[in-house]
C-alpha cells in the first residue's frame, strides 16, 4: 500500500522569504503522479503543482517549485517570495498511474504554513 | 467553467437522522470522487464513479453510507442513522479521465457535517 508522510505539521515564514515543505512516500510502483495542494482556512482544496514520476524535470508554477527525487520517494514543495495568501494548509498527494482504474489520491497529514508580515 | 459546487456547506443534525450531500462537478468532467477529512487529517478516500458507475468503495463506507450518480452529471451522498463519528468535512472532487494521461481531480468547498 502507499503511504506520504509529511514530517512538519506547522511551519512559518516571514512575508518575502522562501520556505521549503517536505513530503515523502512509500510505494513499489514506477508510475505514479505526486501533487501538492493547498486548503486556506475555510476554503477549499486548490491545486498548486502536480508531477509526473517519469518525468526528470522538477515541476515549476511561478513562485512554486518542486524538488522530485524519485530514488529517495521524496517530493518536497519550494515557495518562493512567500505572500500572506499563501497562509494555508499544504497536503502532499499520491496518485497511481493504473489505466482506466480507481485514481483515487492518498494523502499525507498535512503541512500548515502560516506566512507572516 | 464554474467549478466543483457543493451543497449544502454546512448541516448540523441529530443523531439518528439522515444527511444527503449535493456535488455538481465540473460539466464535462466524467470522474466524480467522494472523500472524508476530519481535523487535523487528510482527506481518505471513500467512493468514485466513472459517468454513472459506481467503480469503488472504500471499506470506510459503512452499509449507512450511500452514494449515486444517477445521470453520470451530480452525485449525491445520503448518510443514514448518523453517528456522532460521521462528523467530518465531506469532499468531492471532479475529473476528466482520459487513456493513458495525467489526471488532476478538482475539488468542490466540502460539506461540513456536524452529528450532535
Amino acid at each position: 500500500a502507499q503511504t506520504v508522510t509529511q514530517s512538519q505539521p506547522e511551519m512559518s515564514v516571514q512575508e518575502a522569504e522562501t520556505v521549503t515543505l517536505s513530503c515523502t512516500y512509500d510505494t513499489s510502483e514506477n508510475n505514479y503522479y505526486l501533487f501538492w495542494y493547498k486548503q486556506p482556512p475555510s476554503r477549499q482544496m486548490i491545486l498548486v503543482i502536480r508531477q509526473e514520476a517519469y518525468k526528470q524535470q522538477n515541476a515549476t508554477e511561478n513562485r512554486f517549485s518542486v524538488n522530485f527525487q524519485k530514488a529517495a520517494k521524496s517530493f518536497s514543495l519550494k515557495i518562493s517570495d512567500s505572500q500572506l495568501g499563501d497562509t494555508a494548509m499544504y497536503f502532499c498527494a499520491f496518485m497511481k498511474h493504473v489505466a482506466g482504474n480507481n485514481r483515487k489520491l492518498i494523502w499525507g497529514l498535512g503541512t500548515s504554513l502560516a506566512v507572516n508580515p | 467553467d464554474t467549478g466543483v459546487s457543493q451543497d449544502p456547506r454546512h448541516k448540523i443534525t441529530k443523531r439518528g437522522q439522515n444527511v444527503t450531500f449535493r456535488c455538481d462537478p465540473i460539466s464535462e468532467h466524467n470522474r466524480l470522487y467522494w472523500y472524508r477529512q476530519t481535523l487535523g487529517q487528510g482527506p481518505e478516500f471513500l467512493t468514485y464513479f466513472q459517468n454513472e458507475a459506481q467503480l469503488e468503495k472504500s471499506r470506510l463506507l459503512s452499509d449507512r453510507f450511500s452514494a449515486e450518480r444517477p445521470k453520470g452529471s451530480f452525485s449525491t451522498l445520503e448518510i443514514q442513522r448518523t453517528e456522532q463519528g460521521d462528523s467530518a468535512m465531506y469532499l468531492c472532487a471532479s475529473s476528466l479521465a482520459e487513456a493513458g494521461g495525467l489526471e488532476t481531480q478538482y475539488f468542490g468547498p466540502g460539506t461540513r457535517l456536524l452529528v450532535l
